[in-house]
């Protein structure tokens, strides 16, 4: 089974900034990607940058990277130059893949961070 | 690229009623999964389809919910009778072909059991 881990319920960060959110899972698998989805107040679920664990480099979207530490089971989401647009919850989540199988899990989500940009 | 599409965007209903919500996925996607994400958490999948079949309802309350993908496109999530509970957000996602492909999401149909 995954767990997925975000320890940070809110954070502030001032516009222009970088911010940094915290995700930190767990699993068995020997394969496995890692998502950050974005959900603004709306409601809807917006995906912003994936990873996967082979992946030799970390994954960049625009202001968005993964900060990717495999040994450490982190997958932290950096958002460069902050905008105000940026306030919304942000989810971690991951899928694995079974070793025996090599069928899919579900798309496990962390609690989430809800992030305020001020002026 | 249209992206998933869900009506109604909002539903308020008496417990003990029924409710049906309509997904249509992203063009060419064969996964289509539904989520139920209560106030607070992290969406939690209700079940997912491969074209037309089930891959996975081992979390669906089966004695209320239903869902249906009768022609590998559109999907319908009905819950009858509806219970406090089920208040929450039910998104829809789709995907390529599942595994670990990206999951995109609909804007979501916020229930409110009253």
């Amino acid at each position: 089974a995954q767990k997925i881990t975000q320890t940070q319920p809110g954070m502030f960060v001032q516009e222009k900034e970088a911010v940094t959110l915290d995700c930190t899972y767990d699993t068995s698998d020997p394969s496995y990607g890692l998502f950050w989805y974005k959900q603004p107040s709306s409601g809807e679920m917006i995906f912003l940058i994936y990873q996967g664990s082979y992946d030799q480099q970390n994954a960049t979207e625009g202001r968005y990277s993964l900060n990717f530490q495999k040994a450490r089971k982190s997958a932290n989401l950096v958002i460069s130059a902050s905008q105000l647009g940026d306030s919304a919850m942000y989810f971690c989540a991951m899928i694995g893949v079974f070793r025996w199988t090599g069928t899919a899990s579900k798309l496990t989500f962390g609690t989430g961070t809800r992030l305020q940009v001020t002026l | 690229e249209a992206g998933v599409a869900q009506s109604p965007r909002y539903k308020i209903i008496e417990k003990r009623q029924s409710v049906a919500f309509w997904c249509n996925p992203i063009s060419g996607h064969a996964t289509l999964y539904w989520y139920q994400q209560i106030l607070g958490q992290g969406p939690k999948l209700l079940i997912q389809f491969q074209n037309n079949g089930v891959v996975d309802d081992s979390q669906l309350p089966k004695d209320r919910f239903s869902a249906e993908r009768l022609k590998g496109v559109d999907s319908t999530l009905k819950i009858q009778p509806a219970k406090l509970e089920d208040s929450a957000v039910y998104l829809c996602a789709s995907s390529l072909d599942g595994g670990l492909g990206t999951q995109y999401f609909g804007p979501g149909t916020r229930l409110l059991v009253l």
